[in-house]
């Protein structure tokens, strides 16, 4: 069945970057699908951060959008999330999801573990 | 608007109908889809679209939308349905997501 794992660094210091990887199993991310980034700061709810297709085309939180990167590599099956600038604010558990994309209708239909990534000195 | 609206808490007897709703103006023109979350763990897809589950879900589980609100209903809710449940769906420009803030279901 497909999976998605989350890796990288849990503690980031203040404005550095924040690197997340998400590697796909099960699925070949170039066979079609959107694919997700979502974070969830402790006790709060989900905040979407940004999707991309595997042709490398990308949606991104406008909030978040001057910071955000997320980039596809199909010779991996993975895609990545960069975050720059980061602020204890950022501090959250990032989840990356698989996107189905419909017409007037779509849904995050796998999810990743999620991976906890703390922002301090 | 970019926004979606969720009243935080909700309470139901056990075995009982539960309704959580959404409220957005992009509801208008997208389906919402909904997510069971449980404490420490992954969100859980629960129901996308006009009313689909996918495999796996328990069909107690039900969505529905009428105008600016889509709606999720547990019929005959069961103790472990007791968790947060989250809806989603892209805003007024079609190509950025939003989440609701949220609605923690508990099961008396």
């Amino acid at each position: 069945q497909v999976q998605l794992q989350e890796s990288g660094p849990g503690l980031v210091k203040p404005s550095e970057t924040l690197s997340l990887t998400c590697a796909v199993s099960g699925y070949s991310i170039s066979s079609g699908y959107y694919w997700g980034w979502i974070r969830q700061p402790p006790g709060k709810g989900l905040e979407w951060i940004g999707s991309i297709y595997h042709s490398g085309s990308t949606y991104y939180n406008p909030s978040l959008k001057s910071r955000v990167t997320i980039s596809v590599d199909t010779s991996k099956n993975q895609f990545s999330l960069k975050l720059s600038s980061v602020t204890a604010a950022d501090t959250a558990v990032y989840y990356c999801a698989r996107l189905w994309f419909g017409e007037s209708d779509d849904a995050f239909d796998i999810w990743g573990q999620g991976t906890m990534v703390t922002v301090s000195s | 608007s970019s926004e979606l609206t969720q009243d935080p808490a909700v309470s139901v007897a056990l075995g009982q109908t539960v309704r959580i709703t959404c409220q957005g103006d992009s509801l208008r023109s997208y389906y919402a889809s909904w997510y069971q979350q449980k404490p420490g763990q992954a969100p859980v897809l629960v129901i996308y679209g006009k009313n689909n589950r996918p495999s796996g879900i328990p069909d107690r589980f039900s969505g529905s939308s009428s105008g600016n609100t889509a709606s999720l209903t547990i019929t005959g809710a069961q103790a472990e349905d007791e968790a947060d449940y989250y809806c989603n769906s892209r805003d007024s420009s079609g190509n950025r997501w939003v989440f609701g803030g949220g609605t923690k279901l508990t099961v008396l």
